[in-house]
């Protein structure tokens, strides 16, 4: 069964370096998205990427994120210069449709980011 | 803003208990509703969803309603198993509302089931 795919599982930095979370999505999904959780609280949405461009992002997603389709394949967020508060588990997602009904998302397990 | 309530956990049962983890929610447009399920060490999977007021998701022996009256989407199974034990996040998908499509959660309730 396809499935998406997130590297590294969990990733340890210090404050104020750059960090590349990976994402693979299911090969015909065209909508892709990222998640975070801080721990404890709500998974909160990040962004939203469709045909190469972002789609819609919330107040969280500032000019420290950016993400990137490299390839066909790879789906990337990058965190410029981390902040301790970037610490969380952060989640990629993808859907064939972003159609209310049609709209589920397939998660990856998540990589969890831990600023130091 | 759309928003999603779900009942604090942790929640333990004993195997073969009945369950119920309640969710409302708050929406502007019309939203689509789901449940979705986190075993450990895995990504969120979709576990039921409904699209429409009355609808009933079900899915594994799980089974919600959606209530427009009460603004609710209570996840309900009859006999739980061990196998059950996990974290379960409801949700709400708002295309015409503030979300716009993409995912508002609930903050999510942990299940333990003992045997």
């Amino acid at each position: 069964e396809p499935e998406v795919t997130q590297t590294p599982s969990h990733q340890v930095t210090q404050m104020g370096q750059e960090v590349i979370l990976r994402c693979v999505p299911i090969s015909n999904h065209l909508y892709f998205y990222w998640y975070r959780q801080i721990l404890g609280q709500k998974v909160e949405f990040l962004v939203s990427f469709y045909n190469n461009e972002i789609s819609e992002k919330s107040e969280i997603f500032d000019d420290q994120f950016s993400v990137e389709r490299p390839d066909g394949s790879n789906f990337t967020l990058k965190i410029r210069s981390t902040k301790l508060e970037d610490s969380a588990m952060y989640f990629c997602a993808s859907s064939e449709s972003r159609l209310a009904g049609a709209n589920e998302q397939f998660f990856g397990p998540g990589t969890r980011l831990t600023v130091l | 803003g759309d928003s999603v309530t779900q009942m604090e956990g942790p929640v333990t049962l004993s195997e073969e208990a009945f369950l119920t983890i309640n969710c409302t929610y708050t929406a502007t447009g019309y939203p689509s509703l789901f449940w979705y399920v986190q075993y450990p060490g895995e990504g969120l999977q979709l576990l039921l969803k409904a699209t429409k007021a009355d609808d009933k998701g079900s899915n594994k022996g799980f089974e919600a309603t959606y209530r427009k009256e009460t603004t609710s989407f209570h996840l309900e199974k009859g006999s739980v198993q061990v196998s059950d034990s996990a974290v379960y996040f409801c949700a709400l998908s708002d295309r015409y509302g503030g979300s716009q499509g993409n995912l508002i959660f609930g903050k999510g309730t942990k299940l333990s089931v003992k045997p």
